[in-house]
């Protein structure tokens, strides 16, 4: 079965500056699909970016970027220029290939900024 | 543009109370729909997901149950609630397009309390 691990449960940031957070799974499969999900407090699941596992290019959205590193099955998100409204939680998701129905989540973790 | 739409927002019942959540999807045909619980502070469990009217596959055993009566509309229901069956409950949707796979799009979420 498909795992997938956050270890920090809790990160905080200033204002401006960059973080990233962690990601780790676990699958057997070589054709899947990898996910950023952010929960502010409204608690809708907001789609922050998303990753092919056959494509060699770490994917970038804006101030958003990943560092996919499939061998280590490592997948972290950075956040740059940090701003007050990307203190969430934020998810992290795995989907096995086009045959797979599921997504697996983290546990999440919890963005603070700091002014 | 595709919307997915959830309601109630908000939702309190007593136990042993029916329950009936409803999702709808505009903007797309023969989407793939999902039920997930959110419990405080932990991450997203799947309960069911559907392929097509009618299908519904459950990856929990609960007391829960879930309805597809049309292409774009998933129902999430219970005979009689339990006090474990609170929680947030999320609806989202998926499909294939040109081989691959889309991401997840949620709705607004429903927040349930059974008192």
């Amino acid at each position: 079965a498909q795992t997938v691990t956050q270890s920090q449960p809790e990160m905080s940031v200033q204002e401006a500056e960059t973080v990233t957070l962690s990601c780790t799974y676990d699958t057997s499969e070589s054709d899947y699909y990898l996910f950023w999900y952010k929960q502010p407090p409204s608690r809708q699941m907001i789609l922050v970016i998303r990753q092919e596992a056959y494509k060699q290019q770490n994917a970038t959205e804006n101030r958003f970027s990943v560092n996919f590193q499939k061998a280590a099955k490592s997948f972290s998100l950075k956040i740059s220029d940090s701003q007050l409204g990307d203190a969430a939680m934020y998810f992290c998701a795995y989907s096995a290939g086009a045959g797979s129905y599921q997504l697996t989540f983290g546990k999440g973790t919890k963005l603070s900024v700091i002014p | 543009s595709q919307t997915i739409h959830q309601w109630p927002a908000t939702l309190v019942q007593p136990v042993g109370s029916p329950l009936s959540l409803e999702c709808t999807v505009e903007g797309t045909s023969n989407p793939n729909l999902y039920w997930y619980r959110q419990a405080a502070g932990r991450g997203l469990q799947l309960l069911f997901y559907s392929v097509g009217i009618g299908q519904i596959s459950s990856e929990v055993p609960q007391n829960l149950s879930a309805s597809r009566p049309q292409d774009r509309q998933f129902i999430l229901s219970s005979k009689k609630l339990l006090l474990s069956d609170s929680g947030f409950y999320l609806c989202a949707w998926s499909r294939l397009y040109g081989g691959s796979k889309t991401e997840a799009f949620f709705g607004q979420g429903t927040r349930l309390t059974v008192v």
